[in-house]
């Protein structure tokens, strides 16, 4: 079965600070890569999303990803974070001809005004 | 639009007793699924269907069932509810199966006592 790592847990940042999360998954095959978001009392939404092509993603709100294959990861980025990106982050990957997204364990960012 | 409606949102149950969980979609997905949300877990996959009549275990499927009678509800039910079901339990839909966005309900509290 395929797992997804996202190493982070809890992330503190400070306004106007570099965001990168970590996510590394197992799966030898082709895979399609997921981020989405949990803002407190919401959902789960998809922040963004990588197929195939550029390996490098952009998604809503400025946030990017980038896909290295060789290290079996999808890290999200974002250039400077606001209060208002406080929230949940969850990692998630489905092989290619597969019919099961995998979730990673989630970061939980509190981003501090 | 309101995308898809988990009903109840919150359920405390008794060791033993029964339940069932609703999700509607009003997006026309063929797609559906439960997860459950357990602290440093993630998401983990319960049930899925591939379409109205069908359905398929998951990741973690013991001790549920799933129906998917129309194509717009997946209803999960607990027939005898253990304390290791507390979770929370997230319904999601998509339009494709491997590459499509999942859309996600907004979640369902259950405390099994």
């Amino acid at each position: 079965a395929q797992s997804v790592s996202q190493h982070n847990h809890h992330v503190i940042l400070s306004e106007a600070a570099s965001l990168e999360l970590g996510c590394n998954y197992s799966y030898g095959g082709t895979v399609n890569l997921f981020w989405y978001v949990q803002y407190p009392g919401q959902h789960l939404q998809l922040l963004l999303k990588y197929f195939s092509g550029d390996p490098l993603v952009k998604g809503i709100k400025g946030f990017e990803a980038e896909f290295i294959k060789s290290k079996f990861s999808f890290n999200l980025r974002k250039p400077s974070v606001q209060w208002s990106d406080t929230a949940e982050y969850f990692c998630a990957v489905n092989a290619a001809t597969g019919n099961q997204f995998y979730f990673g364990t989630g970061t939980s960012l509190t981003v501090i005004p | 639009n309101a995308g898809v409606t988990q009903t109840p949102k919150f359920r405390v149950l008794k060791t033993g007793q029964s339940m069932t969980l609703l999700c509607a979609q009003d997006m026309n997905h063929e797609y559906m699924y439960w997860y459950r949300q357990d602290p440093g877990m993630g998401l983990r996959l319960i049930h899925y269907s591939v379409g109205e009549g069908t359905t398929a275990k998951g990741e973690v499927p013991d001790g549920y069932n799933v129906s998917r009678l129309k194509k717009q509800n997946f209803l999960l039910g607990l027939e005898s509810a253990a304390p290791s079901q507390t979770s929370v339990y997230f319904c999601a839909s998509s339009r494709e199966l491997n590459t499509g966005e999942l859309f996600f309900g907004e979640g369902s509290r259950l405390t099994v006592l």
